[in-house]
């Protein structure tokens, strides 16, 4: 089965500073891959997602993504933080066969300082 | 705003109790899922539905049961509720029955089980 570790539940940084939010996945075939971004009392918003083709991924507002096959990983990056990048992201996966659930991780909460 | 308009926003009820869960997909979506979010078990896979048809089954217990009307909006049951069952859930489209396309979320039920 299908699993996605977020390596820290809660991640504090300064504005301006980069953001790092690791993710590995544990599969013998390298699944579609997903970042999702949940705002305070809103549903979750695609930020990006790997499926194939290059494995640096640009997204939404200024975050992306690369998928590395030898360290399962796929951890999202922001160079420089805004205070309005504040709130909780999941790490997803999809097997590629079935691809028809997403398995998601347990979410890190980013809170971003002034 | 994506264009998944979930009904009710906020519900309680007692335990014991049957409640349905509404969602109306993107415009043109045909694939629909259900998602739920609780403290204890993170975002879990609950169903999926494609056209009217049963496509995939994750998490889903046996007291609650979804389907997909021919006007492609879709209902989760809820029955037999316990305190355990109080969650958000999530309804989230795309267009194809698969999780590479983009699948795109509501804002939620919030279910309070008392």
């Amino acid at each position: 089965a299908q699993s996605v570790t977020q390596l820290g539940s809660h991640v504090s940084v300064s504005e301006g500073a980069l953001v790092l939010l690791r993710c590995n996945y544990s599969s013998s075939v390298p699944p579609y891959l997903f970042w999702y971004v949940q705002y305070p009392n809103q549903g979750l918003q695609l930020l990006l997602k790997y499926t194939t083709g290059a494995t640096l991924v640009k997204g939404i507002n200024g975050f992306e993504a690369e998928f590395k096959k030898s360290e399962t990983s796929f951890h999202l990056t922001k160079p420089s933080a805004h205070m309005s990048d504040a709130a909780e992201y999941f790490c997803a996966v999809s097997d590629r066969g079935s691809a028809r659930q997403l398995t998601f991780g347990s979410g890190t909460q980013l809170t971003v300082l002034p | 705003d994506s264009g998944v308009t979930q009904t009710p926003k906020h519900l309680i009820t007692a335990t014991g109790q049957r409640v349905t869960l509404r969602c109306s997909p993107r415009s043109g979506d045909l694939s629909v899922y259900w998602y739920q979010q609780s403290l204890d078990q993170g975002l879990q896979f609950l169903i999926q539905y494609y056209n009217g048809e049963e496509r995939a089954k994750g998490n889903i217990l046996e007291r609650f049961s979804a389907q997909q009307f021919p006007d492609l909006h879709s209902e989760l049951n809820l029955s037999s509720l316990e305190l355990g069952d109080s969650a958000l859930y999530f309804c989230a489209s795309s267009v194809a029955d698969r999780v590479g396309n983009t699948i795109y979320f509501g804002e939620g039920s919030w279910l309070t089980v008392v």
